[in-house]
């Protein structure tokens, strides 16, 4: 399968600060990607699609001038989280897409960057 | 009505025996489908896509799809130790000008018993 990559795997930040985490699709173009989000023991969850060249689409109840997102290139995305909080502490999950046929495609995904806020 | 439906188990089988896994989905218009493994504290693992109607076989999984009923099924045949993860279906979403996404399930927590 495809390689998507992430960095950092972890970070903790004070609250207030602003975490950087970077998407990498390492042996193939991606002109989508994804952010997930998921807390302790409960499913992903959207929070945007990144178009290469665009702007992102935000979920409905993401806040798009919280959660930055810029897809500069056709093998990286990024999701700065601004002014983080306690509450945004989750595991932050990218992943890309990858056609396998004319209107059908398999989804990457990322390692993930664990994100703690104090 | 939520678009992806997972028993949330846990689901236990003894090691070598067939675990099931079963999903529904809500929206008619979904075209592909997906199985991913997630292991406790790391990102989901795809280990199977189906998109149309019937079987899928790789190895010792089985994906299983009716669109018919809205239903997506995996089977794990000669189950391992190993295999004891959470199990997230996953479905094709068109929702017009938001474009297209992959929606998730729970999850159903697989516990393989040696």
């Amino acid at each position: 399968g495809a390689v998507v990559s992430q960095h950092p795997s972890w970070v903790i930040c004070k609250s207030g600060t602003s975490v950087k985490i970077e998407c990498r699709s390492l042996d193939f173009q991606a002109t989508t990607m994804f952010w997930y989000r998921q807390f302790p023991k409960q499913s992903l969850m959207l929070m945007a699609t990144s178009n290469e060249g665009s702007k992102a689409t935000y979920e409905q109840g993401v806040e798009k001038d919280k959660f930055l997102i810029n897809h500069a290139s056709l093998t990286l995305s990024t999701l700065t989280v601004t002014s983080a909080h306690p509450e945004d502490s989750s595991f932050y999950i990218c992943s890309a897409r990858v056609p396998t046929g004319a209107i059908s495609y398999e989804q990457y995904f990322g390692p993930g960057t664990r994100l703690t806020v104090t | 009505q939520k678009e992806v439906e997972q028993n949330s188990g846990p689901l236990s089988v003894p090691e070598g025996a067939i675990a099931s896994l079963n999903c529904t989905y809500s929206d008619r218009g979904s075209q592909s489908f997906f199985w991913y493994r997630q292991y406790s504290g790391k990102s989901p693992e795809l280990i199977m896509s189906i998109y149309s109607n019937g079987d899928k076989e790789d190895g010792r999984f089985t994906a299983q799809l009716n669109k018919a009923s809205q239903y997506v099924s995996l089977l794990i045949r000669d189950s391992q130790p190993s295999d004891s993860a959470t199990y997230l279906c996953a479905v094709t979403l068109y929702r017009g000008q938001a474009g297209t996404a992959l929606i998730f399930g729970k999850g159903t927590t697989l516990s393989v018993s040696s």
